[in-house]
């Protein structure tokens, strides 16, 4: 198993551009989630998703939208970008149901800075 | 919502000591508590973690402790080695099955931790 996979590594966006980043997991995970890791700070939800066609807002979901189609993939789309979305993107995923680890596996992370 | 406090926001040891990492939550409900260790340039990866109905776990080297009463819990590392330095992170989440919470963590702040040889 990849796990979960993200790209890209590393994106420079200029103010104003979109892009989307790209998040998947090949161990059939019900439950996926992105989070922004800002210098100094600890990891905040931006968006999950609990299965395909379903996702939800997180703790910092403005400037960003999410969709699931499939249980494989989460991207994430980021609309008239700006700098305080300069940051570190990490997908997460995990099982998801009653009786399975709640532990959440971590893709490697998009470096994102706009300028 | 919960917010998770993380305490010191660095710690330097020498190799062989001992180290300890605090967190308070502030919601009562949460029932689960992982500690994840980030390494540079890369993800968050779980290293122990503790449900409520539980007060400590351990795994080698590796112990948490978890005060319910009070709010709070711990990691500590016994022994410490150069490779145990990297960014430790504490969490916290309400799970429960068939619940609406599905698991998202609120994270604490980080802890540099430094392991010198």
């Amino acid at each position: 198993n990849a796990g979960v996979t993200q790209t890209p590594k590393f994106r420079i966006l200029k103010i104003g551009q979109s892009m989307t980043l790209q998040c998947a997991q090949d161990m059939n995970h019900n439950y996926m989630y992105w989070y922004r890791q800002d210098p100094g700070m600890g990891l905040k939800l931006i968006y999950y998703s609990v299965g395909a066609g379903i996702t939800d807002k997180g703790e910092v979901p403005n400037g960003y939208n999410v969709s699931r189609s499939t249980t494989e993939d989460f991207p994430l789309r980021l609309e008239l970008a700006a700098p305080s979305q300069t940051s570190v993107y990490f997908c997460a995923s995990r099982k998801g149901l009653a009786g399975f680890s709640y532990e959440q596996y971590f893709g490697p992370g998009t470096r994102l800075t706009v300028t | 919502g919960e917010n998770v406090e993380q305490h010191p926001s660095t710690l330097s040891v020498q190799e062989g000591d001992s180290a300890v990492i605090k967190c308070t939550y502030s919601d009562s409900a949460s029932n689960y508590f992982p500690w994840y260790k980030q390494e540079l340039g890369k993800g968050p990866q779980l290293i122990i973690d503790i449900r409520s109905n539980v007060g400590e776990k351990k795994d080698q080297r590796i112990a948490v402790t978890l005060n319910k009463t009070a709010k709070h819990f711990s990691l500590h590392i016994t022994e410490t080695q150069p490779e145990d330095s990297a960014v430790y992170f504490c969490a916290a989440s309400i799970d429960i099955a068939g619940g609406t919470s599905y698991g998202k963590l609120t994270f604490g702040q980080g802890t540099i931790l430094t392991v010198h040889p």
